[in-house]
């Protein structure tokens, strides 16, 4: 069982250039969440998504895009990398509203 | 900014001592989670709640759902080494759309 799968583990991105971070999870789960993890700020929501097709913005979202055109895959794009976006971006998963949510492994993301 | 707050943020405790950590909010919650994190990991799941009052065990971990719906805390319960790591609440917010944010964290160190 894969669970959540999270790609590239890491990616040293000039600034300027486009990336786009991938997740996917097979527990055909509704809702999916990306997050940015920065040394003592915990975990911060930059998008969701409560089922295919909608998405929503979190507490950081400025920077960022998503899609949700179906339900395994949430990939999270940024456009033009800047320097303040190194972080540790994790994505998760939950059934459906309200359940517990299950996360992929992190992909570590240095903007130089 | 941050919707929950957590605390404390640190602890250092002696192997075989008990732990409490806490998580309250001015907004209220309609479910809470409790996550552990361990160095370049994802979060893991320890407990989720789901009704207000509600107080669930995991082993050496217990957690409750607080009354008013507004906070939540974890106890752990004669430490070992391995309860090392980060902990963080969880909660989905009741109003509008779910979001899942997340406290700060609270960064456990045990000495042997």
């Amino acid at each position: 069982i894969a669970g959540i799968t999270q790609a590239p583990t890491s990616q040293i991105l000039a600034a300027g250039r486009r990336m786009t971070l991938r997740c996917t999870q097979d527990m055909r789960h509704n809702a999916m969440y990306w997050y940015r993890q920065d040394l003592g700020l915990g975990l911060r929501l930059i998008h969701y998504s409560n089922t295919a097709g909608t998405t929503g913005k979190g507490e950081v979202p400025d920077g960022y895009s998503v899609s949700r055109a179906n339900t395994d895959d949430f990939p999270l794009t940024l456009a033009s990398a800047v320097p303040s976006q190194t972080s540790v971006y994790f994505c998760a998963s939950s059934a459906q509203m309200n359940t517990e949510a299950f996360f992929g492994q992190g992909t570590r993301l240095t903007v130089v | 900014g941050q919707q929950l707050n957590q605390s404390p943020q640190s602890m250092f405790i002696q192997e075989g001592e008990d732990v409490s950590m806490n998580c309250t909010s001015s907004s209220i919650f309609n479910t809470w989670l409790w996550y552990k994190q361990d160095p370049g990991e994802g979060p893991v799941l320890l407990i989720a709640l789901y009704k207000a009052g509600e107080l669930t065990s995991n082993g050496r971990l217990t957690a409750q759902f607080g009354i008013t719906r507004k906070d939540s805390f974890l106890n752990i319960s004669a430490s070992i080494p391995s309860d090392v790591g980060i902990y963080f609440c969880a909660g989905f917010i009741i109003q509008g759309a779910q979001k899942l944010v997340f406290g700060q964290g609270t960064r456990l160190t045990i000495n042997p």
